[in-house]
């Protein structure tokens, strides 16, 4: 079993449309976790932080924590064309300090 | 922009060689940690350093090793490198070892021919 897990897509959703982007992992330890957004040949950008269960809002982005089925995901509202990239979901283990990255998800929004 | 610089940002070199990669962290951050990136997918965590001194290491092998500076800043080396060593190397910056979120550079990418 992967540390990360992460649907490789690529994820088509019209333009305007809602996005969903899921990510499970292996380490029940895990404290921290984190998508980056990264576009093509260039480094990744962090876009969001979780830390709790629950949601955390951030203008189109929302991220959703449930610890207890080791799961994180994000939601893109308002999906535009410049959303599309490659989204990688991070975790980073309780007293840990490397990130464990998954493979990432393609998103395509389409006009 | 996050403030992280890297350089070079491209680099060839040839099977056996050694090479050096430079990292400039953030204002105010002491801790950085480095990538390797292959294509198509995740960053895979190589090691990190905090206050000069290594805080933990990947599955990498001893060929790769790296500095802090008083300044925080940082060097990654590959020795005798592999054509396998091809990839995009990330730096990423963070204000201490622990849960703070940890920002990258734009990286190097190096080829191996």
């Amino acid at each position: 079993q992967k540390e990360v897990e992460q649907n490789s897509g690529p994820l088509s959703v019209p333009e305007g449309a809602i996005a969903s982007l899921n990510c499970t992992y292996s380490d029940r330890g895990s404290q921290s976790f984190f998508w980056y957004r990264q576009y093509s040949g260039k480094s990744p950008e962090l876009i969001m932080s979780i830390y709790s269960n629950g949601d955390k809002e951030d203008g189109r982005f929302t991220a959703q924590l449930n610890k207890a089925s080791q799961y994180v995901s994000l939601l893109i509202r308002d999906s535009q064309p410049s959303d599309s990239a490659t989204y990688l979901c991070a975790v980073r283990p309780g007293g840990g300090n490397k990130l464990t990255f998954g493979t990432g998800t393609q998103l395509k929004v389409e006009l | 922009e996050t403030g992280v610089t890297q350089s070079p940002t491209h680099l060839i070199k040839t099977r056996g060689q050694q090479v050096t990669l430079r990292c400039s962290s953030q204002s105010g951050h002491n801790t950085v940690s480095w990538y390797q990136q292959a294509l198509g997918q995740g960053p895979q965590f190589i090691f990190q350093y905090y206050r000069e001194e290594e805080n933990g290491r990947g599955n990498f092998p001893p060929r790769f090793s790296g500095l802090q500076f008083p300044n925080y800043s940082s060097e990654l080396n590959v020795n005798a490198l592999e054509l396998d060593d091809s990839a995009l190397y990330l730096c990423a910056s963070s204000q201490g070892a622990g849960s703070s979120e940890a920002f990258f550079g734009q990286g190097t990418r190096l080829t191996v021919v």
